[in-house]
């Protein structure tokens, strides 16, 4: 158990409606990060904070994906409008300045 | 930019049988390298780590030494178990340090028969 859990575990959506996942990190983790995976392939970085900073966002798939982390703490992840291609696994991480990432289980998203 | 390139799967072998899964990587400057493992029905845990060159990382009885000379981070163990059976990752991170936007491979599915 890494302490990162993911909530919720599986989506299902329509296309074009808007979904948020959420990520617990431990009190610990001052980074956190989110990751995509589609079948197949590694997880792909999307973006990370150090406490409340985003501090790299320029590889976020599309102005449709956003993710918010207000207090330091919990963090979210939402893309608007969704289209069948962000159908995957959207993965947390949390970790510290000099430590590995601790990942989460996972939100599987699937978009009908 | 950064891509790290490892042997596809599936890897079958026999229980006791010596692995070795391949992973080599392009990147600028002197990244911090990782192997991940993802147990059935589990999340991403880090197996392994090496941090510079000629590092060895290890842990439950596998291992990887950092080759710069040949940009190489091979995963090894003597004897595998039915219980090593899941999908392992390399990856490394941005030579700044730390495990900032890590890159994956697309991951060795090691299957292990009894």
């Amino acid at each position: 158990d890494t302490g990162v859990s993911q909530d919720p575990r599986h989506k299902i959506t329509k296309r074009g409606q808007n979904v948020t996942f959420r990520c617990d990190p431990i009190s610990e983790h001052n980074r956190l990060y989110w990751y995509r995976q589609t079948l197949g392939q590694g997880p792909e970085f999307l973006t990370y904070f150090q406490n409340e900073a985003q501090l790299e966002k320029s590889r976020l798939l599309s102005d449709r994906f956003s993710a918010e982390r207000p207090k330091g703490s919990f963090s979210t992840l939402e893309i608007q409008r969704t289209e069948q291609g962000d159908s995957a696994m959207y993965l947390c991480a949390g970790g510290q300045v000099t430590t590995e990432a601790f990942f989460g289980q996972g939100t599987r998203l699937t978009v009908v | 930019g950064n891509s790290v390139t490892q042997m596809e799967g599936p890897v079958t072998l026999s229980e006791e049988a010596f692995l070795t899964i391949n992973c080599t990587y392009t990147a600028t400057g002197y990244p911090s390298l990782f192997w991940y493992v993802q147990y059935p029905g589990e999340g991403l845990q880090l197996l392994l780590k090496a941090t510079k060159a000629d590092d060895k990382g290890s842990n439950k009885g596998f291992e990887a030494t950092y080759r710069k000379e040949t940009t190489s981070f091979h995963l090894e163990k003597g004897s595998v178990q039915v219980s090593d059976s899941a999908v392992y990752f390399c990856a490394l991170s941005d030579p700044g340090g730390g495990a900032d936007g890590l890159t994956f491979g697309k991951g060795t599915h090691l299957i292990i028969q009894p």
